[in-house]
């Protein structure tokens, strides 16, 4: 099956900081999602974003399917940011309705 | 739009028990739901598939008469942990995807965390 690697593990920030984490992934994709888990369990939609730029507020993602990986980028963190993100893709690669995760970055951003 | 409901969000049971978790979509009709399980600061882990109207798909390695599913509606699914025993102890999260969103997107519930003595 598809193998997914996040990077960083985990990342520790200043508040105000920016950040950069990626998702690679080992086959074609045609799906790809980012989520958020709070501290407190929750996960939380970032994006859909099988290819292409996307933007929302200070978060946005790029995937660049050809070269199978994706980034997210996190400007001006805040404390809110703090918690892990994960991606996630077609376990499959394609026409599959389930997906696996990656391990996640641990994102601890301080005051 | 999307919002997926657990219930209850955490629970405590003596070994032996069962315990039953429910799953349910609020806004929106669900004819797959997912069933996730998630040990500290680990990734999530798919348990099995919860297909509307017929019988859930498991996972290899997940017994499907310990974890037993059921889909009644299209929009609640529960799953209940039998004879629970502390190694079932986990965080457990189901998500529902939207059909109608036209997107291969998944939402998920808040969780709910068993604690087996």
């Amino acid at each position: 099956g598809i193998q997914v690697e996040q990077s960083p593990p985990d990342l520790i920030l200043q508040e105000g900081a920016n950040s950069t984490l990626r998702c690679n992934f080992s086959d074609s994709v045609n799906n790809l999602q980012w989520f958020h888990q709070n501290p407190w369990g929750q996960l939380i939609n970032l994006f859909y974003i099988p290819s292409g730029t996307k933007q929302n507020g200070r978060l946005s993602a790029t995937t660049v399917a050809t070269e199978r990986y994706s980034l997210l980028y996190i400007s001006s963190s805040q404390t809110t940011d703090s918690g892990v993100y994960f991606c996630a893709v077609p376990r499959r690669g394609r026409r599959d309705d389930k997906i696996i995760f990656g391990k996640g970055t641990r994102l601890h951003i301080l005051p | 739009g999307a919002v997926v409901s657990q219930h209850p969000s955490w629970v405590i049971c003596k070994s032996g028990t069962s315990v039953k978790i429910e799953c349910r979509s609020l806004d929106f009709q669900a004819t797959t739901m997912f069933w996730y399980r998630q040990f500290p600061k680990q990734s999530l882990m798919l348990m099995a598939t919860s297909n509307e109207g017929s019988k859930a798909t498991y996972e290899q390695g997940v017994e499907k008469d310990k974890f037993l599913i059921n889909h009644a509606s299209l929009t609640l699914s529960t799953l209940t942990v039998t004879s629970a025993h502390p190694e079932d102890s986990s965080f457990y999260i189901c998500s529902a995807r939207n059909r109608a969103s036209g997107r291969e997107t998944q939402y998920f519930g808040p969780g709910t965390r068993l604690l087996v003595l």
